[in-house]
């Protein structure tokens, strides 16, 4: 089965600044799909970006970009300029493409403190 | 368009008592799952479905069942509550064919005593 692995528990990063959180994950599949999921004290989980495997353009969305190696299995999250807001549990996903597989894995979670 | 709805937000039990977690969601999505999350273990999924009629087992699925008689309507049992199902339960939609975005609800915090 695949597996979501993320290293950092908790991070810290200074307002304005730039942080990077880390996912590898383990599979056998060439196809797929990855996500960062955010879920703010709210609880609600929000989707903050996806990137399909076999696109070699790593995905961005607006100040959240991501870097994709697919040989190593390696899925990372940038958030340049930092804002008070982003403040929560990040969420890396795997979901995989087999037809009637709605199976997806979620890494323990990395939480984010921004400073003033 | 509401969304995934999960009612209740709440909600405690007693051990061994039976309840049923509501999951309901209005953007005609085929798939639908049902995720535990615990501290410090991400979220977790426990049954899933691909359309009405069909249903299957995730990752952790002893002690609920599922059944899907609706495209809108997953709901989740609880047959026998155990302390060990103490968590944040989560209901989530997918179109599936090619967007496996999945879209939450609010989720249920669940506490068996």
């Amino acid at each position: 089965a695949q597996t979501v692995t993320q290293s950092q528990p908790e991070m810290s990063v200074q307002e304005a600044e730039t942080v990077t959180l880390s996912c590898t994950y383990d599979t056998s599949e060439s196809d797929y799909y990855l996500f960062w999921y955010k879920q703010p004290p709210s609880r609600q989980m929000i989707l903050v970006i996806r990137q399909e495997a076999y696109k070699q353009q790593n995905a961005t969305e607006n100040r959240f970009s991501v870097n994709f190696q697919k040989a190593a299995k390696s899925f990372s999250l940038k958030i340049s300029d930092s804002q008070l807001g982003d403040a929560a549990m990040y969420f890396c996903a795997y979901s995989s493409l087999l037809f009637n597989n709605n199976d997806m894995r979620f890494g323990a979670g990395t939480r984010l403190t921004v400073k003033p | 368009n509401a969304g995934v709805t999960q009612t209740p937000k709440f909600q405690v039990l007693k051990t061994g008592q039976s309840m049923t977690l509501q999951c309901a969601q209005d953007m005609n999505h085929e798939y639908m799952s049902w995720y535990r999350q615990d501290p410090g273990m991400g979220l977790r999924l426990i049954h899933y479905s691909v359309g009405a009629g069909i249903t299957d087992q995730g990752e952790v699925p002893n002690g609920y069942n599922v059944s899907r008689s609706t495209t809108e309507d997953f709901p989740l049992r609880l047959l026998s509550a155990a302390p060990s199902q103490t968590s944040v339960y989560f209901c989530a939609s997918s179109p599936g064919q090619d967007l496996y975005e999945q879209y939450f609800g609010p989720g249920t915090r669940l506490t068996v005593t």
